[in-house]
């Protein structure tokens, strides 16, 4: 049981929809991650949220835009995706973002389809 | 052809014998590491790290290795069951200040029983 929960597990959505994608952490961590998945590439930081302020921004498309109200909760709020942004979305949490020497806690991710 | 995704490297292995998994990385200044196990239709899984002034760490059946001069990492699984079949990334930080990984690309492992 992952102390990371990512929702929904699937999404299927157009390229005009506007879709969220929520992670919880119950690790008592204060840094929470946005990576993602592709078939073509090895994971991709997009952002990082180290107690509740945006720390790093990946040179990610503003079609993501991430929302982080507490140091347990994360979105990624979803806008005129491409077909190309389909993936898998994991999220993941670290203690705190200035510490480089711990592992990040992933969730097992949300695949999404732009259809 | 067309490529349709990232090639994966594949570690074909018996059960009941040691697997070794490679990694290379590229940056010298990389102080930490960490070694990931991803199952079909599950997020990355922490197994073992190392920082960088150990060349040599243990876990359960787990060994990880790190060579700094020619800056290879390693994964050794001592008798490799069924349930090791799976996706393996290293990760690495090089970063001064903060925790940003820069994953691997992974290599697959089959366990044939």
């Amino acid at each position: 049981e992952t102390g990371v929960t990512q929702t929904p597990r699937h999404l299927v959505m157009g390229m005009t929809n506007k879709k969220s994608l929520k992670c919880e952490q119950h690790l008592g961590h204060n840094a929470m991650y946005w990576y993602k998945q592709s078939a073509k590439k090895p994971l991709e930081l997009m952002f990082v949220y180290n107690f509740k302020e945006q720390t790093e921004n990946n040179s990610v498309p503003s079609r993501f835009s991430p929302e982080c109200p507490n140091s347990s909760h994360l979105f990624l709020h979803l806008h005129t995706l491409q077909p190309e942004d389909s993936a898998l979305y994991l999220c993941a949490s670290s203690p705190d973002y200035r510490d480089g020497w711990s592992p990040l806690h992933f969730g097992n991710g949300t695949r999404l389809t732009v259809t | 052809g067309e490529s349709v995704g990232l090639h994966l490297p594949t570690l074909s292995v018996q059960e009941g014998d040691n697997s070794i998994i490679n990694c290379a990385y590229s940056n010298s200044a990389s102080d930490y590491f960490i070694w990931y196990k991803q199952e079909s239709g599950k997020g990355p899984q922490f197994i073992i790290d190392i920082r960088s002034n150990m060349d040599k760490r243990q876990g359960q059946r787990v060994t990880v290795l790190l060579n700094k001069t020619v800056k290879h990492l390693s994964l050794q699984i001592a008798a490799t069951q069924p349930g090791d079949s799976a996706v393996y990334f290293c990760a690495e930080n090089g970063e001064a200040a903060g925790n940003k990984l820069t994953f691997g690309g992974g290599t697959r492992v089959l366990v044939k029983p």
